[in-house]
């Protein structure tokens, strides 16, 4: 199986500065890589899709990069909407096999 | 527009089954896999398993693998989810999720709250 490691486990910041948020995987996913964001008792909200392209209605502020292990999301500047938990996911294998990374809480500072 | 709508909210004994649905609208509901993802307050994210609306195939969670059973009723674009022989570990929300490309959920239901107490 697939693990995802996603630090730090909390990141305080206050609304404009940069975020930077890492997922790392223990083997090779390519760029079968999602992120999500998840507000208190919502269903989660696709971000990123492919490592890369955001998905649709998902402002600029967002981006996502890498391939292979290392993946990053970065919101450019936080709007106070952005506060909020963020979860990468990844599909390998065939039939797919899915894993979620442990989360990391973008909080007030 | 694309909706998963799921069922209410359940309250289980151990030992006993849930199956909750999710029943959804606004796409074709066959040309899309649906996949489980449950949450315990407080905590991640855990994958249950996927099934494909129109040939029936299912992959679940090899944590899951004998316990969970997935289906869908085409005629209603509706699928299920049941979990067997639960536990008070089990107590969390579950949610449906439309696949999407690289089998991402593009679409949610708004969970599906399950306590299991005695």
């Amino acid at each position: 199986e697939v693990v995802l490691t996603q630090s730090p486990a909390t990141l305080s910041l206050s609304p404009g500065e940069r975020a930077t948020l890492s997922c790392r995987a223990s083997e090779s996913v390519r760029t079968y890589l999602a992120w999500y964001q998840q507000k208190p008792g919502q269903a989660p909200r696709l971000l990123i899709y492919d490592a890369s392209s955001r998905a649709t209605g998902v402002p600029d502020r967002f981006s996502g990069s890498g391939s292979g292990t290392d993946f990053t999301l970065t919101i450019s500047s936080l709007e106070p909407e952005d506060f909020a938990l963020y979860y990468c996911q990844q599909r390998s294998g065939w039939p797919p096999r899915l894993t979620f990374g442990g989360g990391t809480k973008v909080e007030f500072k | 527009q694309v909706q998963l709508v799921q069922s209410g909210a359940e309250v289980k004994k151990p030992g006993a089954s849930v199956t909750i649905s999710c029943t959804a609208s606004g796409y074709t509901f066959s040309t899309f896999d649906i996949i489980w993802v449950r949450q315990a307050t407080g905590q991640g994210l855990e994958w249950m398993g996927w099934m494909n609306p129109n040939s029936g195939n299912t992959g679940y969670a090899e944590k899951f693998q004998g316990r969970v059973t997935m289906t869908t009723a085409t005629s209603m674009n509706t699928a299920y989810m049941q979990l067997n022989n639960l536990e008070s570990e089990d107590t969390a929300v579950y949610f449906c999720a439309r696949v999407w490309g690289g089998w991402y959920g593009d679409f949610w239901g708004q969970g599906t709250p399950v306590t299991v107490s005695s």
